[in-house]
Order: C-alpha cells, then sequence, then structure tokens
C-alpha cells in the first residue's frame, strides 16, 4: 500500500487560483520510476486526467487545461502541488493524485505501458461565490 | 467528450458474465496497452487491469482483459453482487503526451 492524501481548501472563488497538495507516505517520492499526477471527475461524470510531474520537476500536462496548471514537487517534503487558475463552476470536482507508472511493455512491441496504481481518496473543490 | 469510448451502462443477473468494450484509435490503443479502473460507489478508482491483460495482486481471476487493434474488453465472470461498479477504460495517448480515459460503464447487477 502507498497511502496518498490530498489536502487543500474544499471552496474556492471564481476566477481565483485552486490549490491542493498531495502528501505520500509509505514510500519516496524521488523514485525515478514514478510520475505523480492529479486526475478530476466532476460530479456525476468521468475521469479527467490533469497532468504529471517527475521527480526531477519535469510537468505533462493536459492540452486542454495546460494553460491553467502548474504541478510542482517537494521531494523534501515527500509531496506534489496542483495549481489551477482562473476557475469557474466547471472545475468544480473530486480531485484526486495517484501514482503513475510508465514503461515500455515486456512484450518489446514498443508499446507503453502506463497506469495509476495508487491514488489518494480525493477531495471534492467546489467553485462558488 | 471522452477520446475512449464505452457504453454508458451494461448488465447482467448475478453468477453470468459480462463485458464491456472500449474504443480509441492509433493514437492510444493501437499503439500502447490498456488499462481497466473499477470505481465503487463514492470511493476512489481502483486499478483492475494493466498491461492489457495483468491483473495486480489482490484483484480476482474472475476479472480479465484483452485487447485487439484500437479496441479492448474486460470481461468478468461469475458475477457477485459486489462487482457492481463504474469500470473506466485507459491508456496512453501520444497526441495528447498523458493517459486519456473512456467515459466509464456503469455495471448493474441485477
Amino acid at each position: 500500500q502507498l497511502p496518498l492524501q490530498e489536502s487543500g481548501p474544499r471552496l474556492v472563488k471564481p476566477s481565483e487560483t485552486l490549490s491542493l497538495t498531495c502528501t505520500v507516505s509509505g514510500g519516496s517520492i524521488s523514485s525515478s520510476d514514478y510520475y505523480w499526477g492529479w486526475v478530476r471527475q466532476p460530479p456525476g461524470k468521468g475521469l479527467d486526467w490533469i497532468g504529471n510531474v517527475y521527480y526531477s520537476g519535469s510537468t505533462f500536462y493536459n492540452p486542454s487545461l495546460k494553460s491553467r496548471v502548474t504541478l510542482s514537487i517537494d521531494t523534501s517534503k515527500n509531496q506534489f502541488t496542483l495549481k489551477l487558475s482562473s476557475v469557474t463552476a466547471a472545475d468544480t470536482a473530486v480531485y484526486y493524485c495517484a501514482r503513475h507508472k510508465e514503461a515500455f511493455s515486456p512484450s518489446g512491441s514498443g508499446s507503453l505501458d502506463a497506469f495509476f496504481d495508487f491514488w489518494g481518496q480525493g477531495t471534492l473543490v467546489t467553485v462558488s461565490s | 467528450q471522452s477520446v475512449l469510448t464505452q457504453p454508458p451502462s451494461a448488465s447482467a443477473t448475478p453468477g453470468q458474465r459480462v463485458t464491456i468494450s472500449c474504443s480509441g484509435s492509433s493514437f492510444n490503443i493501437g499503439g500502447n496497452t490498456v488499462t481497466w479502473y473499477q470505481q465503487l460507489p463514492g470511493t476512489a478508482p481502483k486499478l483492475l487491469i494493466y498491461s492489457n491483460n495483468q491483473r495486480p495482486s489482490g484483484v480476482p481471476d474472475r476479472f480479465s482483459g484483452s485487447k485487439s487493434g484500437t479496441s479492448a474488453s474486460l470481461a468478468i465472470s461469475g458475477l457477485q453482487s459486489d462487482d457492481e461498479a463504474d469500470y473506466y477504460c485507459a491508456a496512453f495517448d501520444d497526441s495528447q503526451n498523458g493517459p486519456v480515459f473512456g467515459g466509464g460503464t456503469q455495471l448493474i447487477v441485477l
């Protein structure tokens, strides 16, 4: 098991910046084998990838959110952080942090295995005035 | 609109076998492996199948995955009431340079 825990304000005003932190227990966030990501789920809807951050600080964002998202990582605290700017009601969702594994498939086909193997419990963030 | 396409719902009775389909393109399923997640009501998603057909430790062998071309399937045999959940397929998308998900399939155990 690898507990992950999201923390941050549950209520954000429109046009402001949503900020969440994920604290990882039971394992080092500095491992070169994994990325650390954020996924959100609007109420009653499906899953949507926000972005991933690597221990080195390299970041990868969903193109649809790239202009508003900033991910960062603090290996000394075993934490990584999401900032989403200029939020609207459409950003109301449960936000999950998770560990992301990416590796070439052992089959040798060149296919990429990519999956989230451990997830936080999620936190509902509501955008409202 | 999700990048991967799944049926919105599926249903079966206890003990039966049910399959859930997932359709994509050469940018995702066609070129990379498929992952399936199970999301029980009110909980976080859980990794169910990775690398098309591999089960993490603790996942019963009643769950199996397969892939052909740009489509994939999740099969659940010996259906149990506890299997009632939302199921999501996912794959790495080369054009997005990140993972993409299906819209999810709500499995109803009658």
